[in-house]
């Protein structure tokens, strides 16, 4: 069964360092998201991304956040300036429609991040 | 935009009894609500959904009710197991041009043998 790939797993970084979290998605899909979920706490929604844009964002999804779909397979997700406020877990999801039509979103493993 | 409210935030039940887990949303325009169940440190994976056309919808010991008048909606969990345990997350889609799907804070369900 196809499934959405996140790299990396987990990731440590210090406070004020740009991190680059990648995620590759199901090959036919179109509509790409990510989410993050703090530990304990809701998954969240950051942004949507179809034909090579942003679909919507939510105001989690400030300047220091930018999505990207370098070369048709990988979808990633920039922080410039990581803070303390970012640790959670990040799940990339992809689906073959909108969430509203027929479309089941299919999530990643989920890429930790850890800023200290 | 779009509001979900769950509840409650953990339910624990003997195995075999029923579990019941509800949510409200605040968007009369979402039409898509999918039910996700997320074991320790795994992915969110979908377990049952339910649109907007239809009431109800069942899949073995699961089943999802849609009340859109009231703007609500149920996940119904009947002879529950212990693998059954795990944080269970209600959504709507936010009622947008997009249809994002905007998350309940979760159900941890904890199912004692």
């Amino acid at each position: 069964e196809p499934e959405v790939t996140q790299t990396p797993s987990h990731q440590v970084t210090q406070m004020g360092q740009e991190v680059i979290l990648r995620c590759v998605p199901i090959s036919n899909h179109l509509y790409f998201y990510w989410y993050r979920q703090i530990l304990g706490q809701k998954v969240e929604f950051l942004v949507s991304f179809y034909n090579n844009e942003i679909s919507e964002k939510s105001e989690i999804f400030d300047d220091q956040f930018s999505v990207e779909r370098p070369d048709g397979s990988n979808f990633t997700l920039k922080i410039r300036s990581t803070k303390l406020e970012d640790s959670a877990m990040y799940f990339c999801a992809s689906s073959e429609r909108r969430g509203g039509r027929a479309g089941e979103l299919f999530f990643g493993e989920g890429s930790r991040l850890t800023v200290l | 935009g779009e509001n979900v409210e769950q509840h409650p935030s953990t339910l624990s039940v003997q195995e075999g009894d029923s579990a019941v887990i509800k949510c409200t949303y605040s968007d009369s325009a979402s039409n898509y609500f999918p039910w996700y169940k997320q074991e320790l440190g795994k992915r969110p994976q979908l377990i049952i959904d339910i649109r907007s056309n239809v009431g109800e919808k069942k899949d073995q010991r699961i089943a999802v009710t849609l009340n859109k008048t009231a703007k609500h909606f149920s996940l119904h969990i009947t002879e529950t197991q212990p693998e059954d345990s795990a944080v269970y997350f209600c959504a709507a889609t936010d009622g947008g041009s997009q249809g994002n799907l905007i998350f309940g804070k979760g159900t941890k369900l904890s199912v004692k043998p």
